[in-house]
């Protein structure tokens, strides 16, 4: 069946280092990966996706890179901000009317 | 404007009572969501409404149920509550049902005592 593999489930960087979360999926057909951001007390909130007619996708200091042959991709943050603490989900968003989420990363920002 | 808007934010309430959380869009979508989010925050689909008909139920008990008036809302009632049912519900919403981004909520903190 359709899952979603995320990996690591807690990350601490430095602020101003980068950020790496990495997913997999089961589902060779699926072409719509969205990831999501989570801040305490609030609901997931999008903030990039991917096609699976592109590779990669950049919005300023977030980019994803989707690798369709191995199932993999991945969201990168660099020069990251306290302001980025949250727990982050990869998803598959293919399925008509789901979203098969990834188990979540907690990304911790040290000053 | 909120665009997704669930009430109550918390519900405490006791075993075996009934309850219901609603939700409102505004964004003019004609699909909306159940997911129910437990203690690990993983993140799962209950029920998936497009232009007021059910689409998907994922073996959620029938003692949920959803409810939708009207493409810009979507209720959730459940009876006979169980411990298990501690969780936190949210409610979302997308254009369409293909490939689409979704709109949550801030969701409903359910608490069973």
């Amino acid at each position: 069946g359709e899952n979603v593999e995320q990996h690591p489930s807690t990350l601490s960087v430095q602020e101003g280092d980068s950020a790496v979360i990495k997913c997999t999926y089961s589902d060779s057909a699926s072409n719509y990966f969205p990831w999501y951001k989570q801040e305490l007390g609030k609901g997931p909130q999008l903030i990039i996706d991917i096609r699976s007619n592109v590779g990669e996708k950049k919005d300023q200091r977030i980019a994803v890179t989707l690798n369709k042959t191995a199932k993999h991709f991945s969201l990168h943050i660099t020069e990251t901000q306290p302001e980025d603490s949250a727990v982050y989900f990869c998803a598959d968003g293919s399925s008509a009317s789901k979203i098969i989420f990834g188990s979540g990363t907690r990304l911790s920002i040290r000053p | 404007d909120t665009a997704v808007s669930q009430t109550p934010k918390y519900l405490v309430t006791q075993m075996g009572n009934d309850k219901s959380i609603k939700c409102e869009q505004n964004l003019g979508h004609d699909t909306m969501y159940w997911y129910k989010q437990d203690s690990k925050k993983f993140l799962k689909i209950m029920f998936s409404y497009n232009n007021k008909e059910l689409i998907i139920n994922e073996t959620v008990p029938n003692r949920f149920s959803p409810k939708s008036p009207d493409k810009a809302h979507l209720n959730l009632h459940i009876n006979s509550l169980e411990l298990g049912d501690s969780a936190v519900y949210f409610c979302a919403s997308s254009q369409t049902t293909d490939n689409q981004p979704q709109h949550f909520g801030d969701g409903t903190r359910l608490s069973i005592l």
